[in-house]
């Protein structure tokens, strides 16, 4: 089992869709959550991060990590063509340097 | 510099030759991490260098792979010998201390082909 699962989807919405995005993971102990979209021949960028459990949004976007379950979410309201994008999920334990591990990412794609 | 920077953007090659892979992390940023994304697979960590600490080479497949990092800024990745199986884009990422537990700023990455 790996650590991280993500369906690769891909996911395809209309415009204005909302969008709900999920990765669980098996290790307990990871603490430090992260969203990165990926567009074709880019590399990631940083979208949202969250500590721990509970909910941060910022603009159209919403994180939420329930670590009870070991599930976490990205939610995109009113989704604009221009999110059409592979979205990857990152988390690690606690402590400075040590590297996140990665979801393999979830294509989405929002048509006009 | 403004963002990390990575060349070639593009690389073909032959099975067996050696390739380079060079980063060039944003400047003040004393953390750089390499991953590996092929497709269809997620970041798959390669090596992380932190200031002049000894560089986490855990996640090198093989011992064909290695990394330098001069002076605490440009770091380069050697593949030895490379096989198909090496065809993959390399990402850099860098961070600064302190900061790295809210993600790091990725390059656009190196594809390489090994044909």
């Amino acid at each position: 089992q790996k650590e991280v699962e993500q369906d690769p989807g891909p996911l395809s919405v209309p415009e204005g869709a909302i969008v709900s995005l999920n990765c669980t993971y098996s290790n307990s102990a990871f603490q430090y959550f992260m969203w990165y979209r990926q567009y074709s021949r880019k590399g990631p960028e940083l979208l949202m991060y969250t500590y721990s459990s509970g909910n941060k949004e910022d603009g159209r976007f919403t994180a939420q990590v329930d670590k009870s379950s070991k599930y976490i979410s990205l939610f995109i309201r009113d989704s604009q063509p221009s999110d059409s994008a592979t979205y990857l999920c990152a988390m690690r334990r606690s402590n400075y340097g040590q590297n996140f591990v990665f979801g393999p990412g979830t294509r989405l794609s929002v048509l006009p | 510099g403004a963002g990390v920077s990575q060349s070639p953007s593009n690389k073909v090659t032959e099975k067996g030759k050696d390739v380079e892979l060079r980063c060039d992390p944003i400047s003040g940023h004393t953390a750089l991490y390499w991953y590996r994304q092929s497709l269809g697979q997620g970041l798959e960590f390669l090596i992380y260098f932190q200031g002049n600490s000894a560089p986490d080479k855990s996640g090198l497949p093989s011992d064909r792979f290695s990394a330098e990092r001069t002076g605490g800024s440009v770091s380069t990745l050697t593949i030895q010998r490379t096989q198909q199986e090496d065809s993959a884009v390399y990402l850099c990422a860098s961070s600064l201390v302190g900061q790295s537990n809210y993600g790091y700023t990725f390059g656009s990455g190196t594809r390489l082909t090994v044909v």
